[in-house]
């Protein structure tokens, strides 16, 4: 399965622009990429999924290199609501078969 | 449409005493995953199913054992707690290969062992 590397937190103000980066060195071919967001005392919620280049839903968009061993979450001018956890996770062969979560990213967004 | 509905809510247990968690979804998906999450950590993986009748340990196994007998329905039990397995308790599914592989996720368990 490939690791995934995260920074543990990241501060921000609303209205700006937030980036997350994952690194996903030994992500294999057929591995897509995931992201989810948790809010305190609740199960995460899927954001977005990608396999290459760039994905954009309502919500966010999902950047991802030709060499896919990195992907970008950008949150478009974030407000207090988006402080939460982001977990990015590869997913083999896109089958869910081992949804496995690191520590993520503790987003803090501030007035 | 509920989703995952994961019961109880809470629940104290002392040490020693065994029970069973329940997860339920409603949406017809294929696989089904228990998780457990310590405070200020990222879920970890326990067992997980990839359809009726099948079950494969995850990240963290020990302790814990599961059953999918029913595929709206994955159980996760502990047969003898230990303080240890105080942890919130997250069930999720998925419908399974091809395309988006979205998890759904229950609203957590928390469980005390005393």
């Amino acid at each position: 399965l490939a690791k995934t590397t995260q920074p543990i937190s990241m501060d921000s103000y609303e209205g700006q622009e937030v980036n997350i980066t994952c690194s996903h060195n030994n992500i294999a071919t057929n591995d897509y990429i995931t992201w989810y967001q948790q809010f305190p005392s609740q199960g995460p919620r899927f954001i977005i999924q990608g396999y290459k280049t760039k994905v954009t839903n309502e919500v966010a968009s999902l950047f991802i290199p030709a060499d896919r061993k990195s992907s970008t979450l950008s949150l478009p001018r974030v407000s207090l609501s988006d402080t939460a956890v982001y977990y990015c996770l590869v997913d083999p062969n896109n089958a869910g078969n081992m949804l496995t979560f690191g520590g993520g990213t503790r987003l803090m967004v501030k007035p | 449409n509920a989703g995952v509905t994961q019961t109880p809510k809470f629940r104290v247990l002392k040490t020693g005493q065994s029970m069973t968690l329940l997860c339920a979804q409603d949406m017809n998906h294929e696989y089904m995953y228990w998780y457990r999450q310590d405070p200020g950590m990222g879920l970890r993986l326990i067992h997980y199913s990839v359809g009726e009748g099948t079950t494969a340990k995850g990240e963290v196994p020990d302790g814990y054992n599961v059953s999918r007998l029913k595929k709206q329905n994955f159980l996760l039990g502990l047969e003898s707690a230990a303080p240890s397995q105080t942890s919130v308790y997250f069930c999720a599914s998925t419908k399974g290969t091809g395309g988006l592989t979205e998890a759904f996720f229950g609203q957590g368990t928390r469980l005390t062992v005393v």
